[in-house]
């Protein structure tokens, strides 16, 4: 089975800190993604990567930035954290041998942010 | 750009009774089309996906979703809802603009199993 972790289940931190977010996947999957799941939103894309040391802005960059230095490891990093990024956040990851636009995405079990 | 949209943030069904959840997109391209279960406290898992291959598509748990061009729909039903299947379900579209394959998710809608 593919398994997909996340360092933390719920943080808090304060308004200004600077947020570390560690996702790891165990199956050698090429792709990874950063999503925040909102209520009434759904699921938006933060970043993604699909190669070590590569990443692709999604939807909703802005306050946000990546990391990967290993294919297992994807982190994403809230540089100065603020309010309104309180959120739930979900890392995936999918692998491109099952074919391009049919990738099933793995999900973590997701970390709950609140930022005070 | 491909969207989706999910009728109904909130169903609500007895214990037994037919699970219809509502999926429409829009795509300029033919689509694949999923559908996610997130249970409480957990991440999301695939329930199952269309990818041309056959419009009627079975996925885990009896859960089945028919892929209709005409109606740019692809709606998720259950014969019959089990306690269990209180969750939230999202419908997501792959979107390939930008030269990366992408989904794009739905805003989802929230099952309520009652006795």
């Amino acid at each position: 089975d593919v398994k997909v972790t996340q360092s933390s289940r719920y943080l808090v931190k304060r308004t200004g800190e600077k947020v570390f977010l560690e996702c790891v996947q165990d199956m050698d999957h090429e792709n990874m993604f950063w999503y925040r799941q909102d209520p009434g939103l759904g699921l938006r894309l933060i970043y993604f990567s699909y190669d070590v040391k590569m990443k692709e802005k999604g939807d909703i960059p802005e306050g946000y930035s990546v990391s990967r230095e290993k294919k297992e490891r994807f982190s994403l990093i809230l540089e100065s954290a603020s309010t309104n990024q309180t959120s739930m956040y979900l890392c995936a990851s999918s692998s491109v041998q099952q074919g391009v636009y049919q990738e099933t995405q793995y999900f973590g079990p997701g970390t709950r942010l609140l930022v005070l | 750009a491909q969207s989706v949209t999910q009728l109904g943030s909130h169903v609500s069904v007895s214990e037994g009774a037919l699970v219809l959840l509502r999926c429409n997109y829009s795509s300029s391209v033919p689509p694949y089309l999923f559908w996610y279960v997130q249970y409480p406290n957990q991440g999301l898992q695939l329930l199952l996906k269309y990818t041309s291959a056959a419009t009627l598509v079975k996925g885990i748990n009896d859960f089945e979703a028919e892929f209709k061009k005409s109606e740019t729909s692809f709606h998720l039903t259950k014969p019959s809802a089990h306690m269990s299947d209180a969750a939230e379900y999202f419908c997501a579209v792959s979107d390939f603009s930008g030269g990366y394959n992408k989904l794009i998710f739905g805003a989802g809608t929230r099952l309520a199993v009652h006795p």
